[in-house]
């Protein structure tokens, strides 16, 4: 079956530009989430949702980030005002549900890039 | 908080070598551990994970890991290294569990590099 997808695979923007990153989770997945990876690092937890709703946003580094989810599929990762230092991979994965030893299946990441 | 510490950031072993990449982690509850391995401009793919019970765990690959409470460790093996096998590998631990969130918390890499 289809694994988790996102959209774009790369995206260059210019400092202070405002970006969209579209992850795709599997089908009937109620739990999702969104990591960054910053070159050299391990992924670092942004948020996550159950359903339509965001249970724990506390990952978010500020303000200019925020994500939805409004049909409790598909999320949308908004960034404002982008600045170089948010250039890194952007991961999503999609668990059943929230329990803790659900296996989170990541899709292949959104690339962005800040000049 | 839990936090997990990946000690070698590159691992370098010949084909049929001994694969070990140790992680070691912090918790104040009873963990559970998770490694992934990330084949380069793939996503993340689960090898295997310790929940409760056993605490060898086998995982894909001919991959297993074995924690190690006393030691809080949860070292990743296999015995014989192929040349498929080098990506990078990230050990990780769910969150405190007080919220039963699932949440990830990794640590930082380890790249095995397999030498011919």
């Amino acid at each position: 079956g289809a694994g988790v997808s996102q959209t774009p695979s790369n995206k260059v923007t210019e400092k202070g530009k405002y970006v969209e990153l579209r992850c795709d989770p599997i089908s009937g997945h109620t739990a999702l989430y969104w990591y960054r990876q910053s070159l050299g690092q391990g992924p670092e937890f942004l948020i996550y949702f159950q359903g339509t709703g965001a249970a724990d946003d506390s990952g978010l580094p500020n303000d200019r980030f925020f994500a939805v989810r409004p049909e409790g599929s598909v999320s949308t990762l908004k960034i404002q005002r982008t600045e170089r230092g948010d250039s890194a991979v952007y991961l999503c994965a999609s668990s059943p549900g929230l329990a803790t030893t659900d296996t989170q299946y990541f899709g292949p990441g959104t690339r962005l890039t800040v000049l | 908080a839990q936090s997990v510490t990946q000690l070698g950031s590159h691992v370098s072993v010949s084909e049929g070598a001994l694969v070990l990449l140790r992680c070691n982690y912090s918790s104040s509850v009873p963990p559970y551990l998770f490694w992934y391995v990330q084949y380069p401009n793939q996503g993340l793919q689960l090898l295997l994970k310790y929940t409760t019970g056993a605490t060898l765990v086998k995982g894909i690959n001919g991959f297993e890991a074995e924690f190690k409470k006393s030691e809080t460790s949860f070292h990743l093996t296999k015995p014989s290294a192929h040349m498929s096998d080098a990506a990078e590998y990230f050990c990780a631990v769910s969150d405190d569990g007080s919220s039963n969130t699932g949440k990830l918390i990794f640590g930082q890499g380890t790249t095995l590099q397999v030498k011919p």
